[in-house]
């Protein structure tokens, strides 16, 4: 079973921060938070992970609780091509048979225009 | 970052019959992963394949109806076997990036199955 909840939808005008928020309360310590999307028809595409600092990238900012039982994806000034669903989840970061990705329902967000 | 192709990209088959999934990586790589995604849904892990060794499954997917190859460290195939409708969706080869200093794992841009 997947190990995080998100909201099933969100929506973002174009040009503002989309917030997207995930809840992760049974992470160990060795797990890592990673964010996917999967624009339609396409694979899933990597966009960031993180351990328990904040991290950034070109395309997104990663903000992890103190507690890390929580976190939130930022997309600082959404386009229309960000409309997607996104991921979270939790895994390993070294490479193992334990590393597995087990894929939620993830959050299907929204740009308007 | 890893390059994925399948095929076929897409097929529509008769109830009953077997289709073949074919992943090919340009990079060697340990683990090759299959999910299924079923019209509107997340993704769902089938099995992990290692090379030179059998898929491992998981709960609800059985080795008779998917059965997988791996054969070298840059293919791999995934059978539906005896397919229903239920069977209709798309199926994702995924890789973890060897050598990585940290697992980002890339999926390739799926077969989508057509049972009648």
């Amino acid at each position: 079973d997947a190990k995080t909840t998100q909201p099933p939808s969100m929506d973002c005008a174009e040009g503002r921060a989309a917030n997207l928020p995930c809840n992760h309360s049974t992470i160990s310590g060795n797990e890592y938070v990673y964010w996917y999307r999967q624009i339609h028809s396409q694979g899933p595409q990597y966009i960031i992970h993180g351990l328990k600092n904040n991290e950034t990238n070109e395309m997104a900012s990663l903000i992890i609780t103190e507690d890390r039982k929580s976190s939130t994806l930022i997309l600082p000034h959404a386009t229309l091509r960000d409309t997607a669903v996104y991921y979270c989840i939790v895994r390993l970061l070294q490479y193992s048979s334990a590393s597995k990705i087990i894929f939620g329902s993830g959050t299907r967000l929204s740009i308007r225009p | 970052s890893a390059v994925i192709s399948q095929k076929p990209s897409r097929d529509i088959c008769q109830r009953g019959t077997s289709l073949t999934i074919q992943c090919q990586v340009d990079s060697q790589v340990t683990m090759m992963f299959w999910y299924r995604q079923q019209p509107g849904q997340s993704l769902t892990l089938i099995a992990t394949a290692n090379q030179g060794s059998e898929a491992t499954y998981e709960s609800g997917f059985v080795i008779d109806k998917f059965p997988i190859s791996r054969p070298n460290l840059t293919f791999s195939t995934l059978t539906v076997s005896n397919m229903s409708p239920e069977d209709s969706s798309i199926y994702l080869c995924s890789v973890d990036r060897t050598g990585s200093s940290y697992n980002e794992q890339f999926f390739g841009p799926g077969t989508r199955l057509t049972v009648l």
